[in-house]
Protein backbone atom coordinates (compact mmCIF):
# COMPACT_ATOMS: atom_id res chain seq x y z
CA UNK A 1 0.00 0.00 0.00
CA UNK A 2 0.85 3.95 -0.33
CA UNK A 3 3.38 4.68 2.40
CA UNK A 4 2.67 8.50 3.78
CA UNK A 5 5.98 10.09 6.11
CA UNK A 6 5.70 13.23 7.73
CA UNK A 7 8.81 15.61 9.04
CA UNK A 8 9.86 16.47 11.00
CA UNK A 9 7.84 14.05 13.75
CA UNK A 10 8.36 16.91 16.48
CA UNK A 11 8.78 20.65 16.37
CA UNK A 12 8.98 23.43 18.95
CA UNK A 13 8.69 26.80 18.26
CA UNK A 14 8.29 30.47 20.12
CA UNK A 15 4.87 31.82 19.94
CA UNK A 16 5.52 34.48 16.82
CA UNK A 17 8.41 31.88 14.59
CA UNK A 18 7.19 30.33 11.22
CA UNK A 19 7.47 26.97 10.31
CA UNK A 20 7.00 24.87 7.55
CA UNK A 21 5.53 20.78 7.70
CA UNK A 22 6.68 17.78 5.18
CA UNK A 23 4.35 14.76 3.55
CA UNK A 24 6.01 12.48 1.11
CA UNK A 25 3.83 10.18 -0.51
CA UNK A 26 5.08 6.75 -2.48
CA UNK A 27 2.55 7.05 -5.01
CA UNK A 28 1.00 9.06 -7.32
CA UNK A 29 -2.55 10.47 -5.36
CA UNK A 30 -5.59 12.38 -6.42
CA UNK A 31 -6.43 14.02 -3.34
CA UNK A 32 -4.27 15.36 -0.23
CA UNK A 33 -5.92 16.36 3.01
CA UNK A 34 -4.47 18.21 6.15
CA UNK A 35 -5.79 18.20 9.28
CA UNK A 36 -5.09 19.42 12.73
CA UNK A 37 -5.20 17.01 15.96
CA UNK A 38 -5.65 19.81 18.87
CA UNK A 39 -4.83 18.66 22.63
CA UNK A 40 -8.30 16.99 23.26
CA UNK A 41 -8.14 14.69 20.72
CA UNK A 42 -10.42 16.25 17.95
CA UNK A 43 -9.37 16.08 14.18
CA UNK A 44 -10.20 19.28 12.57
CA UNK A 45 -10.11 19.62 8.47
CA UNK A 46 -7.06 22.09 7.27
CA UNK A 47 -6.82 21.89 3.49
CA UNK A 48 -8.39 19.60 1.00
CA UNK A 49 -5.30 20.07 -2.03
CA UNK A 50 -4.63 17.53 -4.41
CA UNK A 51 -2.51 20.09 -6.23
CA UNK A 52 -1.13 23.99 -6.32
CA UNK A 53 -1.47 26.22 -3.07
CA UNK A 54 -4.41 27.12 -1.14
CA UNK A 55 -4.44 29.76 1.93
CA UNK A 56 -6.53 30.17 5.14
CA UNK A 57 -5.36 33.19 7.05
CA UNK A 58 -2.04 32.25 8.37
CA UNK A 59 -2.05 28.77 6.85
CA UNK A 60 -1.34 27.83 3.58
CA UNK A 61 -0.60 24.62 1.94
CA UNK A 62 1.42 23.43 -1.14
CA UNK A 63 0.81 20.10 -2.82
CA UNK A 64 3.28 19.01 -5.76
CA UNK A 65 1.49 16.21 -7.05
CA UNK A 66 4.57 15.01 -9.77
CA UNK A 67 7.33 14.59 -7.48
CA UNK A 68 4.94 12.99 -4.01
CA UNK A 69 5.05 15.54 -1.47
CA UNK A 70 3.05 18.40 0.02
CA UNK A 71 4.03 21.15 2.87
CA UNK A 72 1.83 22.81 5.41
CA UNK A 73 3.00 26.70 6.25
CA UNK A 74 2.16 27.97 9.27
CA UNK A 75 3.29 31.69 9.95
CA UNK A 76 3.41 33.86 12.99
CA UNK A 77 2.22 31.30 15.45
CA UNK A 78 0.21 31.21 17.83
CA UNK A 79 0.13 28.85 21.19
CA UNK A 80 -3.22 27.60 19.99
CA UNK A 81 -1.44 26.19 16.71
CA UNK A 82 -0.52 23.51 19.30
CA UNK A 83 -1.29 20.11 18.36
CA UNK A 84 -0.46 17.44 15.70
CA UNK A 85 -0.79 17.60 11.97
CA UNK A 86 -1.86 14.86 10.09
CA UNK A 87 -1.58 14.37 6.18
CA UNK A 88 -3.72 11.61 4.48
CA UNK A 89 -4.02 10.43 1.16
CA UNK A 90 -6.41 8.31 -0.39
CA UNK A 91 -6.22 4.25 0.16
CA UNK A 92 -5.57 1.83 -2.74
CA UNK A 93 -8.86 1.88 -3.47
CA UNK A 94 -11.86 3.51 -2.42
CA UNK A 95 -12.23 6.73 -0.30
CA UNK A 96 -10.16 5.25 2.73
CA UNK A 97 -7.51 7.25 4.04
CA UNK A 98 -3.79 6.55 4.23
CA UNK A 99 -2.46 8.86 7.60
CA UNK A 100 1.35 9.82 7.83
CA UNK A 101 2.54 9.69 11.44
CA UNK A 102 2.02 13.14 12.13
CA UNK A 103 3.74 16.29 13.15
CA UNK A 104 3.96 17.36 16.99
CA UNK A 105 3.87 21.13 17.59
CA UNK A 106 4.21 22.96 20.49
CA UNK A 107 4.26 26.36 20.46
CA UNK A 108 5.99 28.44 23.42
CA UNK A 109 4.40 31.48 24.60
CA UNK B 1 -26.01 21.51 13.85
CA UNK B 2 -24.94 19.23 11.86
CA UNK B 3 -21.89 16.73 12.92
CA UNK B 4 -20.63 13.50 13.95
CA UNK B 5 -21.81 12.53 17.52
CA UNK B 6 -19.42 9.35 19.23
CA UNK B 7 -20.21 8.24 22.77
CA UNK B 8 -19.29 7.94 25.23
CA UNK B 9 -15.96 10.30 25.73
CA UNK B 10 -14.32 7.45 27.74
CA UNK B 11 -14.83 3.96 28.48
CA UNK B 12 -13.37 1.62 30.74
CA UNK B 13 -13.33 -1.95 29.65
CA UNK B 14 -12.65 -5.59 32.07
CA UNK B 15 -10.67 -8.25 30.99
CA UNK B 16 -13.11 -10.40 28.86
CA UNK B 17 -15.63 -8.00 28.09
CA UNK B 18 -17.45 -6.41 24.57
CA UNK B 19 -18.02 -2.78 24.49
CA UNK B 20 -19.44 -1.09 22.50
CA UNK B 21 -18.68 2.59 21.09
CA UNK B 22 -21.69 4.98 19.59
CA UNK B 23 -21.10 6.82 16.24
CA UNK B 24 -24.40 8.84 14.96
CA UNK B 25 -23.85 11.46 12.15
CA UNK B 26 -26.73 13.72 10.89
CA UNK B 27 -24.46 15.04 8.09
CA UNK B 28 -26.82 12.68 5.72
CA UNK B 29 -23.31 11.07 4.54
CA UNK B 30 -23.45 7.81 3.08
CA UNK B 31 -19.77 6.37 3.82
CA UNK B 32 -18.31 6.23 7.65
CA UNK B 33 -15.49 4.95 9.10
CA UNK B 34 -13.62 3.87 12.32
CA UNK B 35 -10.29 4.54 13.27
CA UNK B 36 -7.66 3.23 15.85
CA UNK B 37 -4.99 5.94 16.68
CA UNK B 38 -2.43 4.57 19.35
CA UNK B 39 -0.33 7.44 21.20
CA UNK B 40 2.33 9.23 19.71
CA UNK B 41 1.10 7.53 16.41
CA UNK B 42 -0.94 8.18 13.53
CA UNK B 43 -4.71 7.06 12.41
CA UNK B 44 -4.82 3.22 11.48
CA UNK B 45 -8.18 2.07 9.93
CA UNK B 46 -10.09 -0.87 11.53
CA UNK B 47 -13.61 -0.75 9.61
CA UNK B 48 -15.37 1.19 6.41
CA UNK B 49 -19.33 1.21 5.46
CA UNK B 50 -20.16 3.03 2.06
CA UNK B 51 -23.72 2.12 2.33
CA UNK B 52 -26.12 1.02 5.23
CA UNK B 53 -26.31 -2.62 5.39
CA UNK B 54 -22.90 -3.31 4.26
CA UNK B 55 -19.36 -2.89 5.50
CA UNK B 56 -15.58 -3.83 5.14
CA UNK B 57 -12.28 -4.45 6.85
CA UNK B 58 -9.86 -2.10 7.22
CA UNK B 59 -6.08 -2.98 7.84
CA UNK B 60 -6.64 -3.64 11.84
CA UNK B 61 -10.62 -5.43 11.77
CA UNK B 62 -9.35 -8.51 14.11
CA UNK B 63 -11.12 -8.12 17.37
CA UNK B 64 -13.61 -5.65 16.25
CA UNK B 65 -16.63 -6.02 14.95
CA UNK B 66 -19.44 -3.30 13.24
CA UNK B 67 -22.93 -3.28 12.47
CA UNK B 68 -24.13 -0.38 9.54
CA UNK B 69 -28.48 -0.83 9.98
CA UNK B 70 -28.96 3.02 9.73
CA UNK B 71 -27.30 5.67 7.62
CA UNK B 72 -26.78 7.98 10.51
CA UNK B 73 -25.37 5.17 12.99
CA UNK B 74 -22.17 2.84 12.72
CA UNK B 75 -21.64 0.83 15.72
CA UNK B 76 -17.67 -0.05 16.81
CA UNK B 77 -17.81 -3.09 19.15
CA UNK B 78 -14.23 -3.72 20.59
CA UNK B 79 -14.96 -7.78 21.45
CA UNK B 80 -12.83 -9.55 24.36
CA UNK B 81 -10.77 -11.21 21.32
CA UNK B 82 -9.09 -7.55 21.40
CA UNK B 83 -6.12 -8.10 23.75
CA UNK B 84 -4.70 -4.39 23.45
CA UNK B 85 -7.72 -2.46 23.20
CA UNK B 86 -6.65 0.36 25.33
CA UNK B 87 -6.63 3.61 22.35
CA UNK B 88 -8.38 6.22 21.08
CA UNK B 89 -10.76 5.35 18.70
CA UNK B 90 -12.40 7.90 15.96
CA UNK B 91 -15.64 8.15 13.83
CA UNK B 92 -15.35 9.56 10.35
CA UNK B 93 -18.14 10.27 7.29
CA UNK B 94 -17.92 11.39 3.98
CA UNK B 95 -20.49 11.89 0.74
CA UNK B 96 -20.16 9.11 -1.53
CA UNK B 97 -17.28 9.69 -3.73
CA UNK B 98 -15.55 11.79 -1.90
CA UNK B 99 -11.98 11.10 0.06
CA UNK B 100 -12.93 14.33 2.02
CA UNK B 101 -13.78 12.89 5.82
CA UNK B 102 -14.88 14.89 8.91
CA UNK B 103 -14.21 13.20 12.48
CA UNK B 104 -16.38 13.18 15.34
CA UNK B 105 -14.30 13.81 18.89
CA UNK B 106 -13.37 10.32 19.49
CA UNK B 107 -13.16 7.46 21.90
CA UNK B 108 -10.52 6.93 25.25
CA UNK B 109 -11.06 3.59 25.43
CA UNK B 110 -8.76 1.98 28.73
CA UNK B 111 -8.85 -1.60 29.70
CA UNK B 112 -9.38 -2.20 33.43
Amino acid sequence: GIQVEQSPPDLILQEGANSTLRCNFSDSVNNLQWFHQNPWGQLINLFYIPSGTKQNGRLSATTVATERYSLLYISSSQTTDSGVYFCAVPHNAGNMLTFGGGTRLMVKP
Amino acid sequence: DGGITQSPKYLFRKEGQNVTLSCEQNLNHDAMYWYRQDPGQGLRLIYYSQIVNDFQKGDIAEGYSVSREKKESFPLTVTSAQKNPTAFYLCASSTTGSNIQYFGAGTRLSVL
